[in-house]
């Protein structure tokens, strides 16, 4: 049971647009998200995060929004640049549970 | 300070042997992890520990052990390879229980021929 989706393998965005990924899960216990980025042959390294009593967090060029609701959230990258192409893995957590839930990953292209 | 470290970075295994991953950090985390990446499947957790000496399974434990006898350190063993064990295994580490965020290792690449 796949409790945190990331329904698209892979998405190609040219530099300096706007780059959308997107993360769905079913647990509604969830209440802290992170988004990881991946280089090959490095470990993930911490994005940025949002906590379930949030609708938007922002860092930067990166801005996440997490819909309740609809169990969803995403990741906006703006303006996307090259060094952005790279793996990005959504996570969830329930408080006190001490464990991270991971996506599958999307690989993002930004391309010139 | 070098953060969380892993060796080997690679591996090539015959179906059978056994071998151990060792994860290092000096970064005082309490929480360790070990993960494994495997095309289409995202992180999944293996084991994990909530502190020196304690040990607890994740969602694949199967096939593996783990030991944490100091704080600064966590293995994983593989007693006796199989070729699904072939992956990329990661380890990663948090500060506490009030913290959620967790900081990786570089991974180590294993093939099980």
């Amino acid at each position: 049971d796949q409790q945190v989706k990331q329904n698209s393998p892979s998405l190609s965005v040219q530099e300096g647009r706007i780059s959308i990924l997107n993360c769905d899960y079913t647990n509604s216990m969830f209440d802290y998200f992170l988004w990881y980025k991946k280089y090959p042959a490095e470990g993930p390294t911490f994005l940025i995060s949002i906590s379930s009593i949030k609708d938007k967090n922002e860092d930067g060029r990166f801005t996440v929004f997490l819909n309740k609701s609809a169990k969803h959230l995403s990741l906006h990258i703006v303006p996307s640049q090259p060094g952005d192409s790279a793996v990005y893995f959504c996570a969830a957590s329930v408080t006190g549970a001490q464990k991270l839930v991971f996506g599958q990953g999307t690989r993002l292209t930004i391309n010139p | 300070n070098a953060g969380v470290t892993q060796t080997p970075k690679f591996r090539v295994l015959k179906t059978g042997q056994s071998m151990t991953l060792l994860c290092a950090q000096d970064m005082n985390h309490e929480y360790m992890y070990w993960y494994r990446q495997d095309p289409g499947m995202g992180l999944r957790l293996i084991h994990y520990s909530v502190g020196e000496g304690t040990t607890a399974k994740g969602e694949v434990p199967d096939g593996y052990n783990v030991s944490r006898l100091k704080k600064q350190n966590f293995l994983l063993g593989l007693e006796s390879a199989a070729p699904s064990q072939t992956s990329v295994y990661f380890c990663a580490g948090k500060a506490g229980l009030f913290t959620d965020t967790q900081y990786f290792g570089p991974g180590t690449r294993l093939t099980v021929l």
